[in-house]
């Protein structure tokens, strides 16, 4: 009964490899995130997609590239990965609509990416 | 754009005492959000404070939100060792619809001792 999980737990990789990891949530939420959290555990969001489009793109390098094949998953696809892309990944995902509780978002396990 | 600091960063308390963490953002929002996050686990989310005065309360943790002063606290009383754990807000940002991403302080590490 897992509401929102991802695939893999960890990921060891070497740099300049491609990775991706995946999200689902079953939660029925029409909006999903991405956040990265690095070594000091600061946490940045990264990609948004409400309903499988992209609303929020902050600034980050082309090489990520999010891919929602529906509603309920939201995959991260990693070309090129460099050294600074070491951080835990975090998938969420919030329900529709405004009111109590109405954007709370709803966060996945991370995945920890190494690159070595 | 909008940024949000809390204070302090790190906390060590003993048990049985009272403390506050404070979180100041920069620019209008109606949501602020506190979660926990305990090491190398997720995201937990505490309390969602969606108007000005809004007060919660859970067990020994009380979030309060004043808009007027951009202005939210997480109150701990009488600290215990489960308590121990990082603490985030987050805060609303608006991208032209009801939905946005949030902006999150940098975190409270929190360590109870007895």
């Amino acid at each position: 009964d897992t509401a929102v999980s991802q695939t893999p737990k960890y990921l060891v990789t070497q740099m300049g490899n491609d990775k991706s990891i995946k999200c689902e949530q079953n939660l029925g939420h029409d909006t999903m995130y991405w956040y990265k959290q690095d070594s000091k555990k600061f946490l940045k969001i990264m990609f948004s997609y409400n309903n499988k489009e992209l609303i929020i793109n902050e600034t980050v390098p082309n090489r990520f590239s999010p891919k929602s094949p529906d509603k309920a998953h939201l995959n991260l696809h990693i070309n090129s990965l460099e050294l600074g892309d070491s951080a835990v990944y975090f998938c969420a995902s919030s329900p529709p609509g405004r009111g109590l509780g109405a954007d709370t978002q709803y966060f996945g396990p991370g995945t920890r990416l190494t690159v070595l | 754009e909008l940024k949000v600091e809390q204070n302090p960063l790190f906390l060590s308390m003993q048990e049985g005492k009272n403390y506050t963490i404070y979180c100041n953002y920069s620019t209008t929002s109606d949501r602020l959000y506190w979660y926990r996050q305990d090491p190398g686990k997720s995201l937990e989310s505490l309390f969602v404070l969606l108007s000005n005065g809004a007060v919660k309360q859970e067990g020994r943790l009380m979030a309060s939100l004043d808009t007027k002063a951009r202005l939210s606290t997480l109150h701990i009383t009488a600290a215990v060792h489960d308590l121990s754990a990082t603490y985030f807000c987050a805060v609303g940002a608006h991208y032209g619809g009801s939905q946005g991403n949030l902006i999150f302080g940098k975190g409270t590490k929190l360590s109870v001792k007895p």
